[in-house]
């Protein structure tokens, strides 16, 4: 099925252990977000993309790196893990403006717990 | 800046009863405004949306209404399903093409 895929699905770090969570849509999508899920704070945005070889800081940015060297793939890196970085990971893509009513495609979320 | 502020869950009705989810926003603009539905371990759905004042988004039973005079964009629907528990996300779209969010009001429907 046509989609955004995130992998892993979990995943434990030690505190200072780095990892990268891939984001692959498959819908030819232009933009790519970077999301974090926390209780009773909602979505952040981490980071975002709106092409191929862009990235853009958003809400939350801090302790977080990003790539889109390829336009179906979003990479979020993690270089020096913290606890405070424990959280549900949620990536998305859409089309285009967001004026035209397109919303977003997310993935089912990475959930990553630092220890 | 712009916002979302949704009603505090949880929500909990009996099936079959009305539900409504209250979601005001500020905007400078004429954002376009969407509802998205989270179930248990999964990801965000696009439940409904609507892209200018007047419009009524309406899908899987619920309604929502864009009221430009009262910045409000309130869920509805007419006669819940235990189903249908989950968590509720208002949303706008801001002027730089990314969604704001509210802070989710999580619903819980009993048999």
């Amino acid at each position: 099925n046509a989609g955004v895929t995130q992998t892993p699905k979990f995943r434990v770090l030690k505190t200072g252990q780095s990892m990268t969570l891939l984001c692959a849509q498959d819908m030819n999508h232009e933009y790519m977000y970077w999301y974090r899920q926390d209780p009773g704070m909602g979505l952040r945005l981490i980071h975002y993309s709106v092409g191929e070889g862009t990235t853009a800081k958003g809400e939350v940015p801090d302790g977080y790196n990003v790539s889109r060297l390829k336009k179906q793939n979003f990479l979020l890196g993690l270089e020096s893990a913290a606890p405070s970085q424990t959280s549900v990971y949620f990536c998305a893509s859409s089309p285009g403006h967001l004026s035209g009513g397109y919303g977003y495609t997310f993935g089912s979320g990475t959930r990553l717990t630092v220890v | 800046g712009d916002s979302v502020t949704q009603m505090e869950g949880p929500v909990t009705l009996s099936e079959e009863a009305f539900l409504t989810i209250n979601c005001t926003y500020t905007a400078t603009g004429y954002p376009s405004l969407f509802w998205y539905v989270q179930y248990p371990g999964e990801g965000l759905q696009l439940l409904l949306k609507a892209t200018k004042a007047d419009d009524k988004g309406s899908n899987k039973g619920f309604e929502a209404t864009y009221r430009k005079e009262t910045t409000s964009f309130h869920l509805e629907k007419g006669s819940v399903q235990v189903s249908d528990s989950a968590v509720y996300f208002c949303a706008l779209s801001d002027d730089t093409d990314k969604l704001i969010f509210g802070t989710g009001t999580r619903l819980q429907v009993f048999p």
